[in-house]
């Protein structure tokens, strides 16, 4: 079993609908999660970052954390074709020199006009 | 405020030939990562820097790779002899803290290495 895991698409959503991308992770005290966007060619950017259960929101982007099941999923309100990119799902476990940030594999994301 | 920089963006050497990669973290960021990605995968860590100190180097494949943090500010990867499975893209990153909560990382544009 991959420690972060993610569907790698393509997921395909029209221009204005709300994209959702999940991701299950394998660490059970895994304490931070974090949504990363890759263009093509270019370098992962931070995009959200999620401590605790419950969602949290900025912009057009919705986090949502369920530790008890170990899910992860972001939301895209209102996509733009701006938003197509891999996103990738970014977990560190537990506090300590051995903590580490394990991401996925990344989900390709298309919004069509 | 600058981002991470690193240097060069794009290398293309021999195989057995050296080559190194360099990162210039954003000011005042004490933990220090390098990051190899390969094409349809996330980053993978080589090695983390709280400040000088190498604190995780695991996954330095350390035959031939090397890296330091000379003074806790840039940060050199090298690799020597390089083979074709080191084409890749190096990827720096940097963050105020190693600790959980304050553990955003943010990434330069990476060094895409190819070896023929």
């Amino acid at each position: 079993q991959k420690e972060v895991e993610q569907n790698s698409g393509p997921l395909s959503v029209p221009e204005g609908a709300i994209a959702s991308l999940n991701c299950t992770y394998s660490d059970r005290v895994s304490q931070s999660f974090f949504w990363y966007r890759q263009y093509s060619g270019k370098s992962p950017e931070l995009i959200m970052s999620i401590y605790s259960n419950g969602d949290k929101e900025d912009g057009r982007f919705t986090a949502q954390l369920n530790k008890a099941s170990q899910y992860v999923s972001l939301l895209i309100r209102d996509s733009q074709p701006s938003d197509s990119a891999t996103y990738l799902c970014a977990v560190m476990g537990k506090a300590g020199t051995a903590s580490k940030l394990t991401f996925g594999t990344g989900t390709r994301l298309q919004v069509t006009l | 405020e600058a981002g991470v920089v690193q240097s060069p963006r794009y290398k293309i050497i021999e195989k057995k030939q050296p080559v190194a990669f360099w990162c210039n973290p954003i000011s005042g960021h004490n933990t220090l990562y390098w990051y190899l990605q390969n094409l349809g995968q996330g980053p993978e860590l080589l090695i983390r820097y709280e400040n000088e100190e190498a604190v995780d180097d695991s996954q330095l494949p350390k035959d031939r790779f090397s890296a330091e943090r000379l003074k806790g500010v840039d940060s050199t990867l090298k690799i020597q002899p390089a083979e074709l499975g080191d084409s890749a893209v190096y990827l720096c990153a940097s963050s105020p803290d190693w600790r959980p909560s304050y553990n955003e990382q943010f990434f330069g544009p990476g060094t895409r290495l190819t070896v023929l």
